[in-house]
């Protein structure tokens, strides 16, 4: 069964403080770890895709990476408008069924 | 390009009473996908859609949720009898195919009193 936990639950900065998020992960066969970002009574937006170990991909204020069993989310110089939560799925599996598995979240509050 | 619509936007029912909820993918997307998300969880994956068929259902209740698509486009969930620990966000999402990534709509958020 694939697994997926994120560190930590919740994480607050300040304007400007870089930090990074984790995401963990089990599965059989890996065919993508994507993140997403969620805020309050919205759903997950689409954030990155990541295929393989050494994989990184950045957006704005965002860089994720990829080992063989983990992914980080790099935040640098945070804006108070990247307060989110974070999710991050696994996609594994064989045949047509390919379902993501979510962790739980990390809720990023970043103050002013 | 216009997004996953979902509707309702939010639902109020008593225990034991039925609920329907309703879902336009993205245009052209294969995929289809409900998840249910309790405050504070990570969505969990209710029952995925290929075009017509059921591809994984594995972990939908199935003594009390049902799902259809209908003709590879829209899509229904229905709980009939609804429970207290019913009570979420159900969230459709498409994929152009289970290769890629899935695009989410804004929810339908579900009290059972």
């Amino acid at each position: 069964e694939d697994q997926v936990t994120q560190s930590p639950e919740a994480l607050r900065l300040q304007e400007g403080e870089s930090s990074s998020l984790n995401c963990s992960y089990t599965v059989s066969g890996l065919r993508g770890l994507f993140w997403y970002r969620q805020d309050p009574g919205k759903g997950p937006e689409f954030l990155f895709t990541l295929y393989s170990a050494g994989e990184e991909k950045e957006k704005e204020r965002l860089k994720a990476t990829l080992t063989k069993k983990e992914s980080f989310l790099h935040i640098t110089a945070p804006k108070p408008e990247d307060s989110a939560t974070y999710l991050c799925a696994v996609q594994g599996g064989s045949g047509s069924a390919r379902q993501l598995t979510f962790g739980s979240g990390t809720q990023l509050t970043v103050l002013p | 390009e216009a997004g996953v619509a979902q509707s309702p936007r939010y639902k109020i029912i008593e225990k034991r009473q039925s609920v329907a909820f309703w879902c336009n993918p993205i245009s052209g997307h294969a995929t289809l996908y409900w998840y249910q998300q309790i405050l504070g969880q990570g969505p969990k994956l209710l029952i995925q859609f290929q075009n017509n068929g059921v591809v994984d259902d594995s972990q939908l209740p199935k003594d009390r949720f049902s799902a259809e698509r209908l003709k590879g486009v829209d899509s229904t969930l229905k709980i009939q009898p609804a429970k207290l620990e019913d009570s979420a966000v159900y969230l459709c999402a498409s994929s152009a195919t289970g290769d890629f990534e899935a695009f989410f709509g804004q929810g339908t958020r579900l009290t059972v009193v």
